[in-house]
């Protein structure tokens, strides 16, 4: 069975720090996309950023890049230079190719930027 | 811009009563999805919906279902309300001919049953 773990219930940091989310999953599969969303308080989830797991070149969305390591099955965020609108919910999901195609998710990093 | 819309941000319902949770998307999506997220445990798929009249039991199951009459619209109904169903509900939905697989949310019902 797939599953993903994000070990961080929460995390705090300063405003403009650069912070990193972990996030390790488990698959048999080969073919897959890794996926970080995010939900702020109160709004709706969206996501942050993919990474096609047969690309080696790690994916990067501005401030937001993710560092994947396939044999080690890790996939951890990196957000730099963090903005108070970071604040959220942040999960870690995974999907391979194969069968229903369904989304699995982590437990959630809650992340609190501080001013 | 995909929008997802739910018919309630917030609901209150009794023990035993039949419930009702809509969800509409406006984009055209075969795939529709309903997860429950609790804390520590992430979102966990309940039903998910390949495309009209097209349903398959996801993770959790147990005590949901689910209709999709329409294309646009996918309602999970609790047929007798229990309060360990006290939860977020989250819709999502997608076209299988994206090569992204992303999903797209709703903004959630937040249910809580007395």
């Amino acid at each position: 069975a797939q599953t993903v773990t994000q070990s961080q219930p929460e995390m705090s940091v300063q405003e403009a720090e650069t912070v990193t989310l972990s996030c390790t999953y488990d698959t048999s599969e080969n073919n897959y996309y890794l996926f970080w969303y995010k939900q702020p308080p109160s709004r709706q989830m969206i996501l942050v950023i993919r990474q096609e797991a047969y690309k080696q070149q790690n994916a990067t969305e501005n401030r937001f890049s993710v560092n994947f390591q396939k044999a080690a099955k890790s996939f951890s965020l990196k957000i730099s230079d963090s903005q108070l609108g970071d604040t959220a919910m942040y999960f870690c999901a995974f999907i391979h190719f194969q069968g229903a195609q369904k989304l699995v998710f982590g437990q959630g990093t809650r992340l609190t930027i501080n001013p | 811009d995909v929008k997802v819309t739910q018919s309630s941000r917030y609901l209150v319902k009794r023990t035993g009563e039949k419930v009702f949770l809509e969800c509409v998307q406006d984009m055209d999506h075969e795939n529709m999805f309903w997860y429950r997220q609790d804390p520590g445990l992430g979102l966990r798929l309940i039903y998910f919906s390949y495309d009209v009249k097209m349903k398959e039991k996801g993770d959790i199951p147990e005590g949901y279902s689910v209709s999709r009459e329409k294309k646009e619209r996918f309602s999970l109904i609790l047929e007798s309300a229990s309060t360990n169903q006290t939860s977020m509900y989250l819709c999502a939905s997608r076209s299988p001919g994206e090569a992204s697989y992303e999903q797209y949310f709703g903004p959630g019902t937040r249910l809580t049953v007395t």
